[in-house]
Order: structure tokens, then C-alpha cells, then sequence
């Protein structure tokens, strides 16, 4: 059964740094998306992605977020100066051709911010 | 009012017992709806989507009242198994899909 990967399963970085998150969405899938999870809380939406472009952000993805599909397989999270706050873990999804259909998650990457 | 609401619990049954979960959503726009399932430290898995007729997947049936703005899971015979975090996720969009999760119901099956 095709999945939805990730890698890596888990970063620790340092306060400041820069991270990217690496998702391989199924291969015939049309619509990306980032979620995130803070330990103990529930799953938070951060960006949707289509057709090379975000399609809808929350209040969570400010300017130090940004997503990227640099080849036809791969979609990054890249945040670019990490604080402690960002430690979570975040899933990527993807989802088919048509608009509706369900968002299948991958494993997560567990981030923790020192 | 939040988006998604849920009973956290936990909901702490014994093998074989039938155990129902509620959720509430303020959304009344809101267009599609499902219940995803997750295992302490893993991703969220589709459990069903649910719809206005009720729908039903063995052991699980899911319904979900517009009016009310109220879904809900019924899980019969609970398997150990069964033991996990289940989901109450909304599509608030008519566009991008965009979910909104619940915080989730815990549920505990015990021999």
C-alpha cells in the first residue's frame, strides 16, 4: 500500500538554526499539506500546497515557515530560525487528484528545539 | 467555543463492552467530516469518513447530525487493540481541505 514517508524521524537542532523537513507524499497525489503537533496537544493545521504554490496558511506558518516541492517527489518544511516553541512533531499529508479525497499522514518528525 | 470539541476521557472499558464517543463542531459550514484514529507517539490514521445517512464499518459506525452539529463514534465488541487516541476532524473548507482536529478521545480496553 503506498505511504506517505518522512524523514528524518527525529532533529534536535539548536535554538536559531535552521531546520528542513522532508516528506515524499504518494506518488500520484495532487495535494500536500503540514501539520503540527505539540506533545499533548491536539494536531494543528500549518499549510496546504497545490500546483507548486500555497493554497491556504494558518496563523501558525508566519514568515519564518516556508514549504518548497524541489523535484517531483519531495516536499520540505524549511523553518528558518528555530525557537523552543517550534518543538513538535509534524506530519506531512498528501492527499489525491480530486479536491475532497482524504489526507493520508506520514510517520512525523519529531523536532526538538535546545 | 472551540472549532472541534471532545470529551479527552479517559474512557477506560472492559473487553468486549460498547463504548461511544461525541463531538461537537462550530463550524456550521463545515463540509465533511471524519474520525482518524492515533497511537501514542504515531500519526493519525483514517478511521472512517462519516456521513448525514450514518455509516457503518464492522465494529464502527459513525453519524453525524447537521442540525445539531454533533458526530459520533460507536464502537461494539472492543478489542484490546482498540486501545488508542480516536479523532473528531472537521473540514471547515469548501475549497483546500483544511483539518480541524479535536484534542481527541482516549480510550483504554482492558482484558
Amino acid at each position: 500500500e503506498p505511504e506517505v514517508t518522512q524523514t528524518p524521524s527525529h532533529q534536535v537542532t539548536q535554538m536559531g538554526q535552521e531546520v528542513i523537513l522532508r516528506c515524499v507524499p504518494i506518488s500520484n497525489h495532487l495535494y500536500f499539506y503540514w501539520y503540527r503537533q505539540i506533545l499533548g496537544q491536539k494536531v494543528e493545521f500549518l499549510v496546504s500546497f497545490y500546483n507548486n504554490e500555497i493554497s491556504e496558511k494558518s496563523e501558525i506558518f508566519d514568515d519564518q515557515f516556508s514549504v518548497e516541492r524541489p523535484d517531483g517527489s519531495n516536499f520540505t518544511l524549511k523553518i528558518r530560525s528555530t525557537k523552543l516553541e517550534d518543538s513538535a512533531m509534524y506530519f506531512c499529508a498528501s492527499s489525491g487528484r480530486k479536491l475532497k479525497e482524504t489526507q493520508y499522514f506520514g510517520p512525523g518528525t519529531r523536532l526538538l528545539v535546545l | 467555543r472551540k472549532e472541534v470539541e471532545q470529551d479527552p476521557g479517559p474512557f477506560n472499558v472492559p473487553e468486549g463492552a460498547t463504548v461511544a464517543f461525541n463531538c461537537t463542531y462550530s463550524n456550521s459550514a463545515s463540509q465533511s467530516f471524519f474520525w482518524y484514529r492515533q497511537d501514542c507517539r504515531k500519526e493519525p490514521k483514517l478511521l472512517m469518513s462519516v456521513y448525514s445517512s450514518g455509516n457503518e464499518d464492522g465494529r464502527f459506525t459513525a453519524q453525524l447530525n447537521r442540525a445539531s452539529q454533533y458526530i459520533s463514534l460507536l464502537i461494539r465488541d472492543s478489542k484490546l487493540s482498540d486501545s488508542a487516541t480516536y479523532l473528531c476532524v472537521v473540514n471547515m473548507n469548501t475549497g483546500f481541505q483544511k483539518l480541524v482536529f479535536g484534542t481527541g478521545t482516549r480510550l483504554l480496553v482492558s482484558p
